[in-house]
This record gives structure tokens, sequence and C-alpha cells, in this order.
């Protein structure tokens, strides 16, 4: 499975918006990106996904250039709510086999 | 999307015994299901991968003859830990996918358990 690099932390003020990138230079063609978030003592919860170009859902935006070797995560106009870890994973999905975590993200959103 | 639950949600026990968890697959049928350890501060470590009528894989380091794993039906896994440690105390958390799924290829994750040997 191709290792995700992202930054250890991040902060920001509510109503921001967010960005997080995520690095995956060695992501192979059957590849997926996948960005889930965890709460303390919660288990993770699936943001989105995408293959390509860009995706975006109710929650969240994923930007994927051409060469997919990176991937940028953005949340519009955070809240306290979102102070969570997100982690980027990169596998193939639809093999079935199971996501390996990298160390993820800990965003801090403040007042 | 589909639920994943778990149980029980926190357990303490005392050293030497064992602990059995359950992970099910409310709404869905999974053959295959996985459990992960999470220390404090630390991302979700993958143990082991279950199958529904045969033998768990493994992931290296993790003890099979402490760690059992029991997937006897096609909605429920059972992790156990047998003779737990302290060391043993975490948050442990299953997750699922649905077996003809089309994307987004969703993981679905249970709400964790967590361990506590006194």
């Amino acid at each position: 499975l191709a290792k995700t690099t992202q930054p250890i932390s991040m902060d920001s003020y509510e109503g921001q918006e967010v960005n997080i990138t995520c690095s995956h230079n060695n992501i192979a063609t059957n590849d997926y990106i996948t960005w889930y978030q965890q709460f303390p003592s919660q288990g993770p919860r699936f943001i989105i996904q995408g293959y390509k170009t860009k995706v975006t859902n109710e929650v969240a935006s994923l930007f994927i250039p051409a060469d997919r070797k990176s991937s940028t995560l953005s949340l519009p106009r955070v809240s306290l709510s979102d102070t969570a870890v997100y982690y980027c994973l990169v596998g193939d999905n639809q093999a079935g086999t199971a996501l390996i975590f990298g160390k993820g993200t800990t965003l801090s959103v403040s007042s | 999307g589909a639920v994943v639950s778990q149980h029980p949600s926190w357990v303490i026990c005392k050293s030497g015994t064992s602990v059995k968890i359950e992970c099910r697959s409310l709404d869905f049928q999974a053959t295959t299901m996985f459990w992960y350890r999470q220390f404090p501060k630390q991302s979700l470590m993958l143990m082991a991968t279950s199958n529904e009528g045969s033998k768990a894989t493994y992931e290296q380091g993790v003890e099979k003859d402490k760690f059992l794993i029991n997937h006897a039906s096609l909605t429920l896994s059972t992790l156990t830990v047998t003779s737990a440690h302290p060391e043993d105390s975490s948050f442990y958390i299953c997750s699922a996918r649905e077996p003809w799924d089309r994307a987004p290829y969703e993981q679905y994750f249970g709400p964790g358990t967590r361990l506590t040997v006194t």
C-alpha cells in the first residue's frame, strides 16, 4: 500500500477554510484516496473518497492533481466540532483489503 | 450508510483474565472484518483480518494465541484477549466492508471498545 505523508498538526479558527495536503508519491494505478475523521474514543468516520480530479460532498472537497501524487482535503468554514484527527489513506479499496493508517493530522479549531 | 457495532463499549478486567469483544455488522453481511488497536495519541494499528468461516490472518508482531479471532457468521466477529495484562490496555476498533459495494468503497468502523487491564 502507498505510504502517505501529512502534517502532524494544524490550527485554525472558526469560519475559516482548512486545507490539509497529503503526499502519496508511490500511489498505484488501482489506488483510491480516502479521508477519515476521528474524534477521541470513537471509531474513524468516512469523509470523502476520490480517484482523480475533484470530488465534493456535503462536508468536504477533495482535490487530486493529474499525477495523483498528492491530494488536498478542503473543509469549508470549520467549526469547533471539526476539531479531530484526519487521516489520508491510499489503497486499492475495490480489492477489499484493510486500510493502513498513517499518523494523521490533528486539526485544532479555536473560537 | 452501513452500521458496525461493538460490545462492550468499555471493559475493565483483572490481569490474567480473558475478555471477549464483539463486532457486528448490523445491516449488511461482511465476509471480511478487520481488527485494529489504538494506543493513546497514536494512530490505528491493524491487528488482523477476520474471514468468515476460516482462520484469521494476523499482522506481523501480533500474537495469534493471545488475540483469538472468531468470525462465526457473516455479521459477527469476536476478538478474545486471553490472559490480559496491563500492556494490553488499549482502544480496540473493528471495521467491515460490504462484499459487493460500489464506489465510494467505504470501510465502516465500529465505535471502539476501551479495554483497561488492572
